[in-house]
């Protein structure tokens, strides 16, 4: 029951495609996140989606595009990538049942994203 | 100053030894302790949640948290081949918002059968 999907498990694209990640999730969480994750490093929060408010890390560039459906979808559109972009992308979801308290985080298996 | 320490390793142990992983951070403002086990070009996967300071067990695993010495322990007893892994600390504020989690390096473990 903690499961997070993500789908495609691998991607490979080039420098003028664009593609999608999607991520989906049925435990009733209301926020959902992007992290991004580097071999060997930790992951680095990307996007989230909060009771269907977006927050940005702003370091993220705009060739990353999250997108929230509803409250159990969440994709992330890909444009113009660069090979320095290739990395493990991973959804997660928690409860984050309103401010001031903090939830548990679970992950998806990830999207393992190469960019030639 | 990185807000959350831990060694990369790699630490190499025998089957059936207990094993220690650590991380120390500097916001005093963290409530919330993870540990998550992370497997090659898999998703982590929450092992262990505390909040505040004490002590949780589970199975074979027992999280600690000292938040006056700003130190957080996760131990592993029969260690098995199994739980070779990658071993994140992950933190965070009690704070409302778009915070997400810090995450420590991580440190990569090895049992050896």
């Amino acid at each position: 029951d903690t499961e997070v999907t993500q789908t495609p498990k691998h991607l490979v694209m080039g420098m003028t495609n664009k593609k999608s990640l999607k991520c989906e999730q049925h435990m009733g969480h209301r926020a959902m996140y992007w992290y991004k994750q580097k071999a060997k490093k930790p992951p680095e929060l990307m996007f989230v989606y909060s009771y269907e408010k977006l927050s940005i890390n702003e370091s993220v560039p705009s060739r990353f595009s999250p997108e929230c459906p509803n409250s159990s979808l969440l994709n992330l559109h890909l444009h113009a990538l660069q090979p320095e972009d290739s990395a493990l992308y991973l959804c997660a979801s928690s409860t984050r049942r309103g401010e001031g308290t903090n939830e548990k985080l679970f992950f998806g298996s990830g999207t393992q994203l190469s960019v030639l | 100053q990185k807000e959350v320490e831990q060694d990369p390793g790699p630490l190499s142990v025998p089957e059936g030894a207990i094993v220690s992983l650590n991380c120390t951070y500097s916001n005093s403002a963290f409530q919330y302790f993870m540990w998550y086990r992370q497997y090659s070009r898999k998703g982590p996967e929450l092992l262990m949640y505390t909040y505040s300071s004490g002590n949780k067990e589970d199975g074979r695993f027992t999280a600690q948290v000292d938040k006056s010495s700003k130190y957080i322990s996760l131990f592993i007893r029969d260690s098995q081949p199994s739980d070779s892994a990658t071993y994140l600390c992950a933190m965070s504020d009690s704070g409302g918002g778009a915070d997400g989690l810090t995450f420590g390096k991580g440190t990569h473990l090895i049992i050896q059968p």
